[in-house]
């Protein structure tokens, strides 16, 4: 089957960091791009960056630069977001993707969702 | 960085009826658009890519259309199934940025 595993939800402290996984399954993990995407409580879609499970190169939307990493571990068909210096407005439910294309034909879309994480950072 | 901008914010239709969407860039996406479907509690689904293509598995009264600035999403006749939020999403040039638009909910009249 298909699917993306998400990690489970957490409750964290402002300035603290967290880190969710992404299992994947199913399918070639190293053939397709992996997204981050989030959704604070009633908002919109908010892309964060993605990860090339072969290689493992990210490349972080700007307005995360130096406070997100991807990293993946490919024994374990698993890609890892950790967002660090969380505020009360990193609050929301975190989503990994995967990437529509395959082989070095990214598509910059995604087909394929994980369930979702709720991190909720409050004091 | 590029704008989407979808309208209407709300659209209010029965089923069986016809809904249009419009996703509006800031600047020209030439055709790397997408469209999802986003049910309450549940992850987004990919519609359509690439302006016009749809996803596997998406029925084919979904259809999309547009290039440069302009984009619809159309639903030819509405299936309880539809009403949702809908999100357009963009991928700009290298380094590739992706963006969503704000939204249009699809809800029953």
């Amino acid at each position: 089957q298909v699917r993306l595993v998400q990690s489970e939800a957490e409750l964290k402290k402002p300035g603290a960091s967290v880190k969710v996984s992404c299992k994947a399954s199913g399918y070639t993990f190293t053939g397709h791009y992996m997204h981050w995407v989030r959704q604070a409580p009633g908002q919109g879609l908010e892309w964060m960056g993605w990860i090339n499970p072969n290689s493992g190169g990210p490349n972080y939307a700007q307005k995360f630069q130096g406070r997100v990493t991807m990293t993946r571990d490919t024994s374990i068909s698993t890609v890892y977001m950790d967002l660090s210096g969380l505020r009360s407005d990193d609050t929301a439910v975190y989503y990994c993707a995967r990437d529509l294309g395959y082989g070095g034909y990214e598509r910059y879309c995604f087909d394929l969702w994980g369930q979702g994480t709720l991190v909720t950072v409050s004091s | 960085e590029i704008v989407l901008t979808q309208s209407p914010a709300t659209l209010s239709l029965s089923p069986g009826e016809r809904a249009t969407l419009s996703c509006r860039a800031s600047q020209s996406v030439s055709s790397y658009l997408a469209w999802y479907q986003q049910k309450p509690g549940q992850a987004p689904r990919l519609v359509i890519y690439d302006a016009s293509n749809r996803a596997t598995g998406i029925p084919a009264r979904f259809s999309g259309s547009g290039s440069g600035t302009d984009f619809t999403l159309t639903i030819s006749s509405l299936e309880p199934e539809d009403f949702a939020l809908y999100y357009c999403q963009q991928r700009s040039n290298w380094p590739p940025t992706l963006t969503f638009g704000g939204g249009t909910k699809v809800e029953i009249k």
